[in-house]
C-alpha cells in the first residue's frame, strides 16, 4: 500500500487569495496521479487524472502539476472564492488499479 | 436521478447486529468499490470489484462481506458490527478506461452503538 501525504492538513486563506497543496507518494508503483473535490455533505468528485511526468491539468482557476520522478503533485487555486471551501483529496492509482487517498487537505475561504 | 445511489444514507444500530448496506449504479460501470471514511483518515477501500464474477479484497476487508448481485448493484455487509465500524461509507464506480475516475455515491453514515 503506497504511504500517500498531503500538505498542508487544513488551510484558512482570504477570498481573492492564491493557495496550493502538495500531494507526496512514493515514485514508483503508480501509474496515474487523481485529484478529488470532497464539498461537505456531497460526494467526492473528480477533478483531474495525470499520467504524465510534467503533466499540467487545468479547470477554471484549479490547475495541478506532477512530478512522477520525484513522487509530488501540487493544486493550485488562483483567486479562491468561498464555493472553493472542500477538501482536496490526492489518490496515486497504483498497480492492480486501486486509488489509495491521502488524508486530505481542507480549504475554507473566508469572504 | 443520481448515477450512484446508496441505500441507506444512515443508521443507527446496535453492536452483534448485521447490517447490509447497498450500492446500485446506472452508470454501466464495471468496476465498483467499497470505502470507509473515518475522521483525519482517507478513504480507505474495503473491498472492489472487476465485474461480477472478480471480488477482491481491499485494505481494511476484516469484518466486512460483500455480494456483487449484478453489474449494476454491489453490497456490503457487517457480519457482526461492532463500534469502531463506526464511519461513512461510500460506494464508487469506474470504467476500464479513463485512467479509473471513481464516481462516488451519498455516502452511508452508519452508527454502531
Amino acid at each position: 500500500i503506497l504511504n500517500v501525504e498531503q500538505s498542508p492538513q487544513s488551510l484558512h486563506v482570504q477570498e481573492g487569495d492564491s493557495t496550493n497543496f502538495t500531494c507526496s507518494f512514493p515514485s514508483s508503483n503508480f501509474y496515474a496521479l487523481h485529484w478529488y473535490r470532497w464539498e461537505t455533505a456531497k460526494s467526492p468528485e473528480a477533478l483531474f487524472v495525470m499520467t504524465l511526468n510534467g503533466d499540467e491539468k487545468k479547470k477554471g482557476r484549479i490547475s495541478a502539476t506532477l512530478n512522477t520522478k520525484e513522487g509530488y503533485s501540487y493544486l493550485y487555486i488562483k483567486g479562491s472564492q468561498p464555493e472553493d471551501s472542500a477538501t482536496y483529496l490526492c489518490a496515486p492509482l497504483e498497480y492492480g488499479n486501486k486509488l489509495v487517498f491521502g488524508a486530505g487537505t481542507i480549504l475554507r475561504v473566508k469572504s | 436521478d443520481a448515477d450512484v445511489t446508496q441505500t441507506p444514507r444512515n443508521r443507527i444500530t446496535k453492536t452483534g447486529k448485521r447490517i447490509m448496506l447497498e450500492c446500485s449504479q446506472t452508470k454501466g460501470h464495471d468496476r465498483m468499490y467499497w470505502y470507509r471514511q473515518d475522521p483525519g483518515l482517507g478513504l480507505r477501500l474495503i473491498y472492489y470489484s472487476f465485474d461480477v464474477k472478480d471480488i477482491n479484497k481491499g485494505e481494511i476487508s476484516d469484518g466486512y462481506s460483500v455480494s456483487r448481485q449484478a453489474q449494476a448493484k454491489f453490497s456490503l455487509s457487517l457480519e457482526s458490527a461492532i463500534p469502531n465500524q463506526t464511519a461513512l461509507y461510500f460506494c464508487a464506480t469506474s470504467d476500464r478506461t479513463g485512467r479509473d475516475t471513481q464516481y462516488f455515491g451519498p455516502g452511508t453514515r452508519l452508527t454502531v452503538l
